[in-house]
C-alpha cells in the first residue's frame, strides 16, 4: 500500500527563520515519483517539485531545497529565510507509474510565517 | 487561459439534491483525474480517465457518485442525493500520459461544495 505521512500538522516561524517540513513515504514499488505542492488560502495546488525514485540528488531552487533519502524513505523540504508569502499548506505526494499516476497525498503541514 | 478550469467555483445545495460539476482539462492532455479534499486533509483520489475510458475508481466513489468524460475532453462529476458528508473541495487535474508517466500534471482551482 502507498502512504505519505506528514507528521507536522502546523508550524509557525518568525520571518527570516529557516523551516523544514518533513515527509515520510511508504511504497513497495521501486519506481515512483515524489512531489511537493503548495496550497495558499486561495485553494489552488501549486506545483513545487517532482523527483523520481532513481534520483537522490538534493535540489535547491532559490530559497527552497529538498532532501531525498531513500534509506529513510523521506523527502524533506526546507525553506530558507522564510517570508510571509510562504504561509500556506504544503503537501507531499507520491505517485507510481502503474496507477495512471494518481497521487497519494499526505495530510499537509500548515506553515505560518509571522512578520 | 490554458489551465484546468472547473465550474462552478462554489456550490451550496440542500441535502438530498443532486449536483454536477464540470472540469475542462488542458486541451492536449489525455488523462483527467478527480480528487476530493475535506477540511484539514490532503486531496484523496476518486477516479481517473484516459481519453474517454474510466480506468480506475477509488472505494471513496460510492454509488451516488458518477463521473463521465464523453469524447475524451471535458468531464463531469455528479453526486446524487447529496449528504452533509459530501461537503468538500472537489479538485480536477489533467496530464499528458505516455505509458507509465504523466507529464504536465496540473490541478484546477476546485469546486467547493457545501451541503446544508
Amino acid at each position: 500500500a502507498q502512504k505519505v505521512t506528514q507528521a507536522q500538522t502546523e508550524i509557525s516561524v518568525v520571518e527570516k527563520e529557516d523551516v523544514t517540513l518533513d515527509c515520510v513515504y511508504e511504497t513497495r514499488d521501486t519506481t515512483y515519483y515524489l512531489f511537493w505542492y503548495k496550497q495558499p488560502p486561495s485553494g489552488e495546488l501549486v506545483f513545487l517539485i517532482r523527483r523520481n525514485s532513481f534520483d537522490e540528488q538534493n535540489e535547491i531552487s532559490g530559497r527552497y531545497s529538498w532532501n531525498f533519502q531513500k534509506s529513510t524513505s523521506s523527502f524533506n523540504f526546507t525553506i530558507t529565510a522564510s517570508q510571509v508569502v510562504d504561509s500556506a499548506v504544503y503537501f507531499c505526494a507520491l505517485s507510481m507509474t502503474n496507477t495512471g499516476n494518481q497521487f497519494y497525498f499526505g495530510t499537509g503541514t500548515s506553515l505560518t510565517v509571522i512578520p | 487561459d490554458t489551465g484546468v478550469s472547473q465550474d462552478p467555483r462554489h456550490k451550496i445545495t440542500k441535502r438530498g439534491q443532486n449536483v454536477t460539476f464540470r472540469c475542462d482539462p488542458i486541451s492536449e492532455h489525455n488523462r483527467l483525474y478527480w480528487y476530493r479534499q475535506t477540511l484539514g486533509q490532503g486531496p484523496e483520489f476518486l477516479t481517473y480517465f484516459q481519453n474517454e475510458a474510466q480506468l480506475e475508481k477509488s472505494r471513496l466513489l460510492s454509488d451516488r457518485f458518477s463521473a463521465e468524460r464523453p469524447k475524451g475532453s471535458f468531464s463531469t462529476l455528479e453526486i446524487q442525493r447529496t449528504e452533509q458528508g459530501d461537503s468538500a473541495m472537489y479538485l480536477c487535474a489533467s496530464s499528458l500520459g505516455l505509458g507509465g508517466i504523466s507529464y504536465g500534471y496540473t490541478f484546477g482551482s476546485g469546486t467547493r461544495l457545501t451541503v446544508v
